[in-house]
């Protein structure tokens, strides 16, 4: 079993659908929970950074951390064509020296 | 803005040069960066972390003298790839976080798309 487990996809919506991203983990010591985005041929760009349980809202973006299910969300509202990218989930126990990553879900858009 | 700058974007080369990919933290001091490849539609992998006056902790199955990786500076960590070929072609991107063992998320690199002719 892979420490971070995340369905690669790939997933598409029309545009102005609520897209749910998830990520479950297996290790219990995890807890920084970060959400990236990938567009093509670029970095990862850090989306959302939450510590520990509970929701963290930015604009569109919301993130879920549920601990005691080892289960962590991310929630996209009014999703635009914008939003087509690669989003991967990763966590850490300690610090950054530690991080583990999800596979990433490829996500489309649809105007 | 970004705050981790890689260098260059995209390089071709003969088989058997050797490729220099450079790594810059802007905005902060990067005791350890962090070198990633990643093949197409999947996730990344890490190859090495890289610190600061130290040498490289490569993964297991990373040759360390194929991948060379030189983090001179608080801000530089370089990895090159001696005598290329073409199974070494793949995306190649860096990240770094601030502090040594710090709870900050990391950063990426925009990333190197290198092909081996």
């Amino acid at each position: 079993q892979k420490e971070v487990e995340q369905d690669p996809g790939p997933l598409s919506v029309p545009e102005g659908a609520i897209v749910s991203l998830n990520c479950t983990y297996s290790n219990s010591a995890f807890q920084y929970f970060m959400w990236y985005r990938q567009y093509s041929r670029k970095g990862p760009e850090l989306l959302m950074y939450t510590y520990s349980s509970g929701n963290k809202e930015d604009g569109r973006f919301t993130a879920q951390v549920d601990k005691s299910s080892k289960y962590i969300s991310l929630f996209i509202r009014d999703s635009q064509p914008s939003d087509s990218a690669t989003y991967l989930c990763a966590m850490s126990a300690w610090n950054n020296n530690d991080m583990r990553f999800g596979a990433g879900t490829r996500l489309t858009v649809k105007p | 803005g970004a705050v981790v700058s890689q260098h260059p974007s995209w390089v071709i080369c003969k088989s058997g040069t050797s490729v220099k990919i450079e790594c810059r933290s802007l905005d902060f001091q990067a005791t350890t960066m962090f070198w990633y490849r990643q093949f197409p539609k999947q996730s990344l992998m890490l190859m090495a972390t890289s610190n600061e006056g130290s040498k490289a902790t490569y993964e297991q199955g990373v040759e360390k003298d194929k991948f060379l990786i030189n983090h001179a500076s608080l801000t530089l960590s370089t990895l090159t790839v001696t005598s290329a070929h073409p199974e070494d072609s793949s995306f190649y991107i860096c990240s770094a976080g601030p502090g040594q063992g710090s709870n900050q998320p990391q950063h990426f690199g925009d990333g190197t798309r290198l092909s081996i002719l």
